[in-house]
């Protein structure tokens, strides 16, 4: 057990429809990653916060937002889901930066019908 | 631009059988950070080792073994004497600016110890 822990970690929905992922990080860590993983494209990092704040972004598309709360839990919207939005997508945390290790949750995994 | 390739899509080997799982890694950067991580079938990534590009020094934890030789861009892993536990899909990565931001996955062998 990681100590990240996501919900849902399944979820099913219809094209054009819009869903929320949570992330509670380790006790303790301050920064919150996202990560997609899907067959064809493996893990592609889509967005990082510490402390609140966002620190860097990656391949995340404009439907998809994300924002990290004061009390340092993190959600993942996705809007507009299309098919190709089917993944398996992952929260990460570690205590500070520099460090390089990641804590993993088990992930949320969607299902666009 | 960077890459990870692990070439190895699957592997599958009896246990108690020696394994490696090639990795090899494309920056023009001089600092740079390698990583294992390991998936099992739970889903969770759980982080095996990070080594930065300045230390060439080979580890051993365990039955796990790391080869990082910055000659060849390589960082392979070897399980020794390995067990059904340790099937699992093994993902070694490449992060250039330290604060795990900019990680680069390779696309992953899967490892299966049949018993």
């Amino acid at each position: 057990d990681s100590g990240v822990t996501q919900t849902p970690k399944h979820l099913i929905t219809a094209t054009g429809q819009r869903v929320t992922l949570r992330c509670s990080p380790r006790s303790g860590d301050l920064s919150v990653y996202w990560y997609q993983q899907s067959l064809d494209q493996g893990l592609q990092f889509l967005i990082q916060y510490y402390n609140g704040e966002e620190r860097a972004k990656g391949n995340i598309l404009e439907r998809f937002s994300a924002q990290q709360f004061p009390d340092l839990h993190s959600e993942l919207n996705l809007s507009s889901l299309e098919l190709g939005d089917s993944a398996l997508y992952f929260c990460a945390s570690s205590v500070a930066l520099g460090t390089g290790e990641l804590f993993f949750g088990e992930g949320s995994r969607l299902t666009v019908l | 631009a960077q890459k990870v390739t692990q070439a190895q899509t699957e592997i599958s080997v009896v246990e108690k059988e020696d394994v490696t799982l090639d990795c090899v890694y494309e920056t023009r950067d001089t600092t740079y950070y390698l990583f294992w991580y390991k998936q099992p079938p739970s889903g969770e990534l759980v982080f095996l080792i990070r080594r930065n590009s300045f230390d060439e020094q080979n580890e051993i934890s365990g039955r796990y073994s790391w080869n990082f030789q910055k000659s060849t861009s390589s960082f392979n892993f070897t399980i020794t004497a390995s067990q059904v536990v340790d099937s699992a899909v093994y993902f070694c990565a490449l992060d250039l600016d330290s604060s795990a931001s900019k990680i680069i996955f390779g696309s992953g062998t899967r490892l299966s110890i049949r018993p």
